[in-house]
């Protein structure tokens, strides 16, 4: 089973920020969280990853806490393209993906 | 467009056929990897390719044979499938480096649309 679970879906405002979240109690120590994203009919697309710093990129921002065991994607202001389903996984060690959230941005 | 490409995008195929799924990259990746989804469901993994050698087989029917023939090419060879093996099929591929710590995005091309008739 896949070491993830998040929220099975979340609607947004259009403009308005979009957080995501993850819990991953068990990460191990070496294991990076990834996020991805999937729009229908389409592979999944890389957004973002970390091991423990918070980080930014051109399409999201990823909070992770402390203790690791957790993190948040941001999107900072959704538009209607960013309907999708968002995964997040953990690897070196897990290449399984969970359920993800759906998130529906709404005009 | 994706710098993963799948070959073909749709196919149908009766049980009794033989059929094969391509994947190509040219991004230097030396992982591989499979994977099966069904609608409205995640992508379950089903192989991982590491230096062209199997390292992750998650317990697939053998109706479903990989083949990794160099680092740039991936194969999915499909032999007497059943109705419920229609499913997208995923290529991806990320880079590998020492000890196999895959500090790298997984890269997925758009699939092949597998119908089992």
């Amino acid at each position: 089973d896949a070491k993830t679970t998040q929220p099975p879906s979340m609607d947004c405002a259009e403009g308005r920020a979009a957080n995501l979240p993850c819990n991953h109690s068990t990460i191990s120590g070496n294991e990076y969280v990834y996020w991805y994203r999937q729009i229908h009919s389409q592979g999944p697309q890389y957004i973002i990853h970390g091991l423990k710093n918070n980080e930014t990129n051109e399409m999201a921002s990823l909070i992770i806490t402390e203790d690791r065991k957790s993190s948040t994607l941001i999107l900072p202001h959704a538009t209607l393209r960013d309907t999708a389903v968002y995964y997040c996984i953990v690897r070196p060690l897990d290449m399984r993906f969970g359920a993800g959230t759906r998130l529906t941005v709404k005009p | 467009d994706t710098e993963v490409t799948q070959t073909p995008k749709h196919l149908v195929m009766g049980m009794t056929n033989k059929k094969s799924l391509k994947c190509e990259q040219h991004m230097g990746h030396r992982a591989m990897y499979w994977y099966k989804q069904k609608a409205k469901k995640p992508p379950e993994l089903m192989f991982v390719y590491s230096y062209e050698k199997l390292s992750i087989n998650e317990s697939v029917p053998s109706r479903f044979s990989p083949e990794c023939p160099n680092s740039s090419l991936l194969n999915l060879h499909l032999h007497a499938l059943q109705p419920e093996d229609s499913a997208l099929y995923l290529c991806a591929s990320s880079q590998v480096d020492m000890g196999f710590r895959q500090n790298s995005p997984l890269h997925f091309g758009n699939g092949t649309r597998l119908t089992v008739t």
